[in-house]
């Protein structure tokens, strides 16, 4: 069975503080690997894709690597502002669903 | 460009009762999904519309949930009868075609407690 574990559950960083966020992931065949933000209130927002083993992606302070079986979120020098929950997702070759984990909540102190 | 729209964003019901959903996805995006999510887990996928066809209904709990995509714009997510369980935020999200970038753009959610 397709399946996505994220850890760890919580985190709390204090400001400038760099750390990881790992998803696990267990599929057949991956067609792609995904990760949102979630605010409080408000809808997944998109952040990035990732199709193959050694891919890396980055944004401001977010950096997405994939290998054979995870995936990290690396946040260099966090804010305040990227507390959220940050969400992965997969979806498996020869299916159009996306499997979500169940994020990790991110708290970044001042 | 408009996001997509939800409404109503939070709805309070008793048990047995029952409450609809709407979604105006993006102009021009072929697929609609929508998602349940309980506090505290990841979405979970109800049903996914291909223009106003069905792709994927698998666990979307039928003898109480249905949907539908009128004309391949607007959905909506009907719960007749709600159980406790129902209590979560239901998530609507658009993209442009089924096989994509990976990006889904998400509604805000509309916010339903059944008590």
């Amino acid at each position: 069975e397709d399946q996505v574990t994220q850890s760890p559950e919580a985190l709390r960083l204090q400001e400038g503080e760099s750390s990881s966020l790992n998803c696990s992931y267990t599929v057949s065949g991956l067609r792609g690997l995904f990760w949102y933000r979630q605010d409080p209130g408000k809808g997944p927002e998109f952040l990035f894709t990732l199709y193959s083993a050694g891919e890396e992606k980055e944004k401001e302070r977010l950096k997405a690597t994939l290998t054979k079986k995870e995936s990290f979120l690396h946040i260099t020098a966090p804010k305040p502002e990227d507390s959220a929950t940050y969400l992965c997702a997969v979806q498996a070759e020869g299916t159009y669903k996306y499997i979500f984990g169940t994020g990790t909540r991110l708290k970044v102190l001042a | 460009e408009a996001g997509v729209a939800q409404s109503p964003r939070y709805k309070i019901i008793e048990k047995r009762q029952s409450v609809a959903f709407w979604c105006n996805p993006i102009s021009g995006h072929a697929t609609l999904y929508w998602y349940q999510q309980i506090l505290g887990q990841g979405p979970k996928l109800l049903i996914q519309f291909q223009n106003n066809g069905v792709v994927d209904d698998s666990q979307l709990p039928k003898d109480r949930f249905s949907a539908e995509r009128l004309k391949g714009v607007d959905s909506t997510l009907k719960i007749q009868p709600a159980k406790l369980e129902d209590s979560a935020v239901y998530l609507c999200a658009s993209s442009p075609r089924a096989i994509n970038t990976g990006e889904l753009f998400f509604g805000e959610g509309s916010r339903l407690t059944v008590l």
